[in-house]
């Protein structure tokens, strides 16, 4: 039983290409989540999908896209990568909504 | 939105001491989890906790939802406790976790 697995575990990426993080989840969870963590800082939420077939602005979605591919993946895309997007990318998810969240194990992109 | 705030900041403490870390929020909320990062920047859930009291070990964990605050207590610290514990709050109505800033704890042999 995986959890939450997200792929690349590190990316470098030159200013203006484009990747997307992959994460699936095999607990049969409804919502999936998006956060980035800087440096001595909380988490911020990009995007989520409450259920299955809808997407959601977080309090940082600029610059970030998202597909809820099917119940068990959930894609951050970005289109043209800056430096300040810079950080670490955690994935969850919960059963519904605020239930109990679970996290992957991050991946740590750097742009230069 | 809601705001979390978590003291102290930082804490050092020699092994085999206790501590109590403090999350405020500044609403009503539906749910509250503390974490755990290690220095690898895995986020280990610790506690699912909305309201009332949890053991699990040396950890135990208080919310008191109407006076928004949650307690996370450590007792007999050891090295392995050290890293960030970060407090998150879901709103009533929302599907989002709002976290802290986090207390970074170092436990010193």
């Amino acid at each position: 039983n995986a959890g939450v697995t997200q792929t690349p575990k590190f990316q470098v990426l030159k200013t203006g290409q484009s990747m997307t993080l992959q994460c699936a989840q095999d607990m049969n969870h409804n919502s999936m989540y998006w956060y980035r963590q800087d440096p001595g800082m909380g988490l911020r939420l990009i995007y989520y999908s409450a259920s299955e077939g809808t997407t959601d602005k977080g309090e940082v979605p600029n610059g970030y896209n998202v597909s809820r591919l099917n119940k068990r993946e959930f894609s951050l895309r970005l289109e043209s990568a800056a430096p300040s997007q810079t950080s670490v990318y955690f994935c969850a998810s919960s059963e519904q909504g605020v239930t109990e969240a679970f996290f992957g194990q991050g991946t740590r992109l750097t742009v230069v | 939105g809601i705001q979390v705030e978590q003291s102290p900041p930082d804490l050092i403490l020699q092994e085999g001491a206790n501590s109590t870390l403090r999350c405020n929020f500044s609403d009503s909320v539906n749910n509250l989890q503390w974490f755990h990062q290690n220095p690898w920047g895995q986020l280990i859930n610790l506690f699912y906790i909305p309201s009332g009291t949890k053991q699990n070990g040396r950890l135990s964990a208080t919310t008191v939802a109407t006076e928004r605050y949650s307690l996370l207590y450590i007792s007999s610290s050891q090295t392995t406790d050290s890293g960030v514990y970060f407090c998150a709050v879901g709103g009533s109505g929302t599907y989002k976790y709002i976290f802290g800033t986090g207390t970074r704890l170092k436990v010193l042999a």
